[in-house]
């Protein structure tokens, strides 16, 4: 059973404008979330992280929201650019004595010259 | 710093065959975690290694298991593979345990199983 969903596989913007990253859970004991960016052929690298106290954390271009009650997290990249290309996982763990970490399966965000 | 390596990067096996895969952590990192990335899976959690024992273990086959060795390294080994194994394999590695601390993830190993 998947316990993190990003439902859009896909994504396309604009140069420029704003990418909205979306991604869902399931448990409501989890309380640290985080994303990650892939390129084909590497490994994902981390970008951000939120803990479940804060319902929002930003990091120059990049952005975490966090909506506890919704049980739903987004990733706002702004302004989007070209190198920006890549699948986006978001992650969450918690839980009393539950530390695995749960990834969603991945948004590829095309961003358009 | 050097970042988490994983060997080899390719490989390829035949259904029944047994393949270990490697991966070195980040220097000082004690924790090390296995994920089987497949198109339509995603990510999913093998096992996490931290100080040589295993703390955590995904929902996979006890064909899949592993190790870690006293300098953190880790191994991975399968067994008697079959098609759908073939996946994309990742490594990644912290100073705490998994679920802690963020995680570094090395490039991963792409094995084909024939």
């Amino acid at each position: 059973d998947q316990q993190v969903k990003q439902n859009s596989p896909s994504l396309s913007v604009q140069e420029g404008r704003i990418s909205i990253l979306n991604c869902d859970y399931t448990n409501s004991m989890f309380d640290y979330f985080l994303w990650y960016k892939k390129y084909p052929a590497e490994g994902p690298t981390f970008l951000i992280s939120i803990s479940s106290i804060k319902d929002k954390n930003e990091d120059g271009r990049f952005t975490v929201f966090l909506n506890k009650s919704a049980k739903h997290l987004s990733l706002h990249i702004v302004p989007s650019q070209p190198g920006d290309s890549a699948v986006y996982f978001c992650a969450a763990s918690g839980g009393t004595g539950a530390n695995n970490l749960f990834f969603g399966t991945g948004t590829r965000l095309t961003v358009i010259p | 710093k050097a970042g988490v390596t994983q060997t080899p990067r390719y490989l390829i096996k035949t259904r029944g065959q047994q393949v270990t895969l490697s991966c070195s952590p980040i220097s000082g990192h004690r924790s090390v975690s296995w994920y089987q990335q497949t198109p339509g899976q995603g990510l999913q959690f093998l096992f996490e290694y931290f100080s040589e024992t295993q703390r955590n273990k995904g929902n996979f086959p006890g064909r899949f298991s592993g190790r870690q060795f006293s300098n953190s390294r880790s191994e991975m080994n399968v067994s008697t593979l079959e098609l759908g194994d073939s996946a994309l394999y990742l490594c990644a590695s912290s100073f705490l345990p998994m679920g802690t601390d963020t995680q570094y993830f090395g490039p991963g190993t792409r094995l084909t199983v024939l």
